[in-house]
């Protein structure tokens, strides 16, 4: 069965310095992964979402996300952090061999701390 | 362009009444979704509709209905609400037909508290 974890419940960085927020997953087939950020008493916003082609994607407000097929992992980073960046973060997987339903993790709350 | 929107944006309801949210789009989307997020278990699948008079099954269907009359609306039922439906609501939609690569784009939310 499909399914994404992140690992981190939370996750505090400086402003300034590098983030990462951890994502892996597991899909039988090749993935389709996404990165979704909710900021409070708001929807999900898209961030990035890689399907396919080079592993470093790029996406919103900086981010990237580094897809690893070796380590199942879809990592979601940014070089210099900024205290607006502080969310709630989602990583989504789809596996395209099983049906057309995305399985979210249970979120990382990231603190951008002044 | 509104997106999406929800209604009510909260509710407070008593346990056995029926309730329905409701979900407006209007970017076109082929797809539409319902989810609900609690805390500590993240965002879980309720309901889906591929397409306009089909529904689907997600990981937590019980207690719920949708119905996908047409393209722009896909209101969620709770037919005797429970104190275990209290929860955030989202609506979310994607231009999807046969192509799985869009992204979802999400309602506000509506907050749910059953008593």
């Amino acid at each position: 069965a499909q399914s994404v974890a992140q690992p981190e419940d939370q996750v505090n960085v400086a402003e300034g310095n590098p983030l990462t927020v951890k994502c892996t997953y597991s899909v039988s087939g090749n993935p389709y992964l996404f990165w979704y950020v909710q900021y409070p008493n708001r929807g999900l916003q898209f961030l990035l979402k890689y399907i396919t082609g080079d592993n470093l994607v790029k996406g919103s407000y900086g981010f990237e996300a580094e897809f690893n097929k070796s380590q199942t992992s879809f990592h979601l980073k940014k070089p210099s952090a900024l205290v607006s960046d502080s969310a709630l973060y989602f990583c989504a997987v789809r596996d395209p061999n099983r049906d057309d339903k995305i399985i979210f993790g249970k979120g990382t709350r990231l603190h951008i701390l002044p | 362009i509104a997106g999406i929107t929800q209604a009510p944006t909260s509710q407070i309801l008593a346990a056995g009444r029926r309730m329905t949210l409701r979900c407006t789009q209007d970017m076109r989307h082929n797809a539409m979704y319902w989810y609900r997020q609690d805390l500590g278990l993240g965002l879980r699948l309720i309901h889906y509709s591929n397409t306009a008079g089909t529904t689907g099954k997600g990981e937590v269907p019980d207690g719920y209905s949708v119905s996908r009359a047409n393209t722009d609306d896909f209101p969620l039922t709770l037919a005797s609400a429970v104190p275990s439906q209290t929860s955030v609501y989202f609506c979310a939609s994607s231009a999807r037909g046969f192509d799985p690569y869009n992204e979802q784009f999400f309602g506000p939310g509506t907050r749910l508290t059953v008593l």
